[in-house]
């Protein structure tokens, strides 16, 4: 069955970075597209970016271009989100998610549970 | 400020139909297909419709979708306590990313 596990979260003062990472097993990690979708407390979704099966491809929310990078191991079957320059508005839950089919890159099929994020001095 | 305009709340009784909308513009939705997400109290998003009214196999017929023009609507028929949730729309955009509606809030009454 597919499974994704998000890890890296924490607490991490303003200004300094931070690097996520989703493990996936259960599937073909090379053939699909990955998203990270974030949620700030007591909010609702916000899409952060999408890379393309083989990195070929990246888009960002205007919230975090520029300040986040999104890359994919294929050899690791890993995902992950390096965000710097990190704003106390980055404060949220971050969760990777997996394309429906191979073809889908942001029809969100499959959800990690998410890693908490909290930026604070 | 959302992209996609959806209903804070809507509420029903437990057998009722509920409906759930999601205005967009020709920018997103309407000129993309419309994905449906369940948030369960605590919980990581499900995907319930894909591609305007399509189910995962294992959503039930209860839900479904639609489409027109720049707005999309969600459809609950037989409510269920444990249908209680949150419920966002999502679409592409094109600025090139995902958008998502503010969510809504079904209570089960």
């Amino acid at each position: 069955q597919v499974q994704l596990v998000e890890s890296g979260g924490g607490v991490v003062q303003p200004g300094r970075s931070l690097r996520l990472s989703c493990a996936a097993s259960g599937f073909s990690f090379s053939s699909y597209g990955m998203n990270w979708v974030r949620q700030a407390p007591g909010k609702g979704l916000e899409w952060v970016a999408v890379i393309w099966y083989d990195g070929s491809n990246e888009y960002y929310a205007d919230s975090v271009k520029g300040r986040f990078t999104i890359s994919r191991d294929n050899s690791k079957n890993t995902l992950y989100l390096h965000m710097n320059s990190l704003r106390a508005e980055d404060t949220a839950v971050y969760y990777c998610a997996r394309g429906l089919t191979s073809g889908s890159y942001t029809i969100l099929g499959y959800w990690g549970q998410g890693t908490l994020v909290t930026v604070s001095s | 400020q959302s992209v996609l305009t959806q209903p804070p709340s809507v509420s029903a009784t437990p057998g009722q139909k509920v409906t759930i909308s999601c205005s967009g513009s020709s920018s997103n939705i309407g000129n993309n297909y419309v994905s449906w997400y369940q948030q369960l109290p605590g919980t990581a998003p499900k995907l319930l419709i894909y591609e305007d009214n399509k189910r995962p196999s294992e959503i039930p017929d209860r839900f479904s979708g639609s489409k027109s023009g720049t707005s999309a609507t969600l459809g609950i028929t037989g409510l269920q306590t444990g249908d209680e949730a949150d419920y966002y729309c999502g679409t592409w955009d094109s600025s090139l990313s995902k958008v998502f509606g503010g969510g809504t809030r079904l209570t089960v009454l």
